[in-house]
């Protein structure tokens, strides 16, 4: 199975700054089949990407994917205070579909 | 937009089996547009995907748990199924059922805490 390796495990920002978030995965994710997702305590989780660089429906255009092959990013350009949260990246390319360990952003 | 629903008990003794029921609304299960996935997170952990079943019954399991699930659909009733046979407390988690599409899991339901405990 594919392993996603997500960095950094803790990300300390302040509002209205840049987070870029990483995602590696130990081989290949074929189509660039890669989704993250944003997690608040007690919720489910909310997709934001797919594809790797897919917005979903009512995502604001803050959020933003990027990569290919093995190496993904998520970028918000400008944190608002709603966005401190729990971020997942999965892959569902190849069987069984696996998820990152998580990078929690939290407030400076 | 659809709509999903978990429901279940929330303990079960450990070597029972866990049965979580998901109903699914604003859309037919039976569309064909989506695979209805299950899903958990024990206590403070990551993610794991269980499987999911395609309206006409083809399921994929993650190996993972493979000899211990099986995700059944019910097209009349519009809901899909999750039973997990042989219980530890390595079970206790989380579990959300999810519609996995084009856009992968996109809509998923808010989650139903299981405890295995005698």
């Amino acid at each position: 199975e594919i392993v996603l390796t997500q960095s950094p495990g803790t990300l300390s920002l302040s509002p209205g700054e840049r987070a870029t978030l990483s995602c590696r995965a130990s081989q290949s994710v074929s189509s660039n089949y890669l989704g993250w997702y944003q997690q608040k305590p007690g919720q489910a989780p909310r997709l934001l990407i797919y594809g790797a660089s897919s917005r979903a429906t009512g995502i604001p255009d803050r959020f933003s994917g990027s990569g290919s092959g093995t190496d993904f990013t998520l970028t918000i350009s400008r944190l608002e205070p709603e966005d401190f949260a729990v971020y997942y990246c999965q892959q569902y390319g190849s069987s069984p579909i696996t998820f990152g360990q998580g990078t929690r952003l939290e407030i400076k | 937009q659809v709509q999903l629903q978990e429901s279940g008990p929330g303990l079960v003794k450990p070597s029972q089996t866990l049965s979580l029921t998901c109903t699914v609304s604003g859309g037919s299960i039976s569309s064909g547009v989506y695979y209805w996935s299950w899903i958990r997170q024990h206590p403070g952990k990551g993610l794991e995907w269980i499987g999911y079943i395609y309206y006409s019954g083809s399921t994929y399991y993650n190996p993972s748990l493979k000899s211990r699930v099986t995700i059944s659909v019910d097209t009349s009733k519009n809901q899909f199924s999750l039973n997990l046979s042989s219980v530890t407390a390595a079970d206790t988690a989380v579990y959300y059922c999810a519609s996995y599409g084009d856009s992968t899991l996109d809509y998923w339901g808010q989650g139903t805490l299981v405890t295995v405990s005698s």
